[in-house]
Parts: C-alpha cells; sequence; structure tokens
C-alpha cells in the first residue's frame, strides 16, 4: 500500500530565508511520481513540482526544487528565498504509474508553512 | 472561463435538504475527482471517473451521489447529509488516467465549502 508521511505539522521561517518541508513515502511500484501542492487560506490546490521516478536530476521550478532521494524514499520541498506569500498548507502526494492504482494519488496530511517578516 | 471552476463556492444546508455540487473543467482533460477535505484529517479520495466511467469509489456514503455526464463537468448529489460531512470539497482533473502514467499532476478548483446543519 502507498502511503505518505509528512512529520511537520507547523513551519516557521524567516522572510527571504531558505525552509525544508520534509515528505518520505512508500511504495513497491517502481513507476510512481511525486508531487507538491500549495493550498492557500482560499482553498485552492495549486501544483508546484513533479519528480518521477525515474528522473536523474532533482526537479526545480523557479524558487522550488526538491530534494529526492530515492534510496531513502524522501522527496523533500525546498523553498528558497521565502516570501510573505508563501505562507500557506503544503502537500506531498504520490501516483504510482504500474499497479492497478495507476493514476490515483495518495495525500499527505500536509504541512503549515508560516513566513515571518 | 480557465482551469478548474466550482460552483458554488460555499454551501449551507440541513439534513434534509438535497443539493448538487458542480464541478467544471476547461482544461481537455479526461480524468475527474472528488476529494474531501476535513479539518485536521489529510486530503481523501472519494471518487475518480476517466473517460466518464467511474473508476473509483473510496467506500463513499450512498448519500454522496457522483454524476459524470462528460469529461468536462462533474457534479456531487447531496442528499440527507449528517454534519460531519461538513468540509471543503474539492474538485480535480487530469489527464487520462492509464497505467504506466504517473506524470500527470492534477489541477484543483478552488473547492466548495459546504456546511450541513
Amino acid at each position: 500500500a502507498q502511503k505518505i508521511t509528512q512529520t511537520q505539522p507547523g513551519m516557521f521561517v524567516q522572510e527571504k530565508e531558505a525552509v525544508t518541508l520534509d515528505c518520505t513515502y512508500d511504495t513497491s511500484d517502481p513507476s510512481y511520481g511525486l508531487f507538491w501542492y500549495k493550498q492557500p487560506s482560499s482553498g485552492e490546490m495549486i501544483f508546484l513540482i513533479y519528480q518521477g521516478s525515474y528522473d536523474q536530476q532533482n526537479a526545480t521550478e523557479g524558487r522550488y526544487s526538491l530534494n529526492f532521494q530515492k534510496a531513502r524514499k524522501s522527496a523533500n520541498l525546498v523553498i528558497s528565498a521565502s516570501q510573505l506569500g508563501d505562507s500557506a498548507m503544503y502537500f506531498c502526494a504520490m501516483r504510482e504509474g504500474l499497479s492497478t492504482n495507476a493514476g490515483k494519488s495518495t495525500f499527505g496530511d500536509g504541512t503549515t508553512l508560516t513566513v515571518k517578516p | 472561463e480557465t482551469g478548474v471552476t466550482q460552483t458554488p463556492r460555499h454551501l449551507v444546508m440541513g439534513m434534509t435538504n438535497k443539493k448538487s455540487l458542480k464541478c467544471e473543467q476547461h482544461l481537455g482533460h479526461n480524468a475527474m475527482y472528488w476529494y474531501k477535505q476535513s479539518a485536521k484529517k489529510p486530503l481523501e479520495l472519494m471518487f475518480v471517473y476517466n473517460f466518464k466511467e467511474q473508476t473509483e469509489n473510496n467506500s463513499v456514503p450512498s448519500r454522496f451521489s457522483p454524476e459524470c455526464p462528460n469529461s468536462s463537468h462533474l457534479f456531487l448529489h447531496l442528499h440527507t447529509l449528517q454534519p460531519e460531512d461538513s468540509a471543503l470539497y474539492l474538485c480535480a482533473s487530469s489527464q487520462a488516467l492509464s497505467s504506466g502514467r504517473a506524470k500527470d499532476e492534477q489541477f484543483f478548483g478552488p473547492g466548495t465549502r459546504l456546511t450541513v446543519l
């Protein structure tokens, strides 16, 4: 069974500093995708970044990067130069590619990030 | 309209009412999803549709009835709900689900915040 674990219910970071949000996963499917979403207080889930299980390099999207350590089954999100607008809930998710659950995404419990001015 | 839209954004209903939530996607996707997000609980997948066919019913009570008339529209019909059904209901869409395809991220609507009195 697939599982996503986010061990940090809440995180604080000073504006302009970098922050790492942790995510570990569990799957026996060799083909899978890892996603990070941001959910502001408005409720909408916003896709941030994707990492495929076969990707050789860590994914980057602007100020977001994904620290993918396949052997440790971790996919931590790094936000550089934090901004006040980064304050939100962040969810890690996984989708398996080959199993009967192909296409279904499993989400972690989320981490609430607060950026301090 | 672009992306994924949901109506209404807020809904208050009594336990004996019948109401429907509507979701529409303008992204040309063929998979659509309903999620429930309760306070202090992880995001729960409710239903998945792929090319208008329901592929997942995650043990959802029958008082929730989904309908997918075409790949662009998804409804959630509600009847005789309970107060514990109060939550944020999120709709999402993605490229069609298929084995071996784990890359496609989901695009979410803004959600309907439902309160059952």
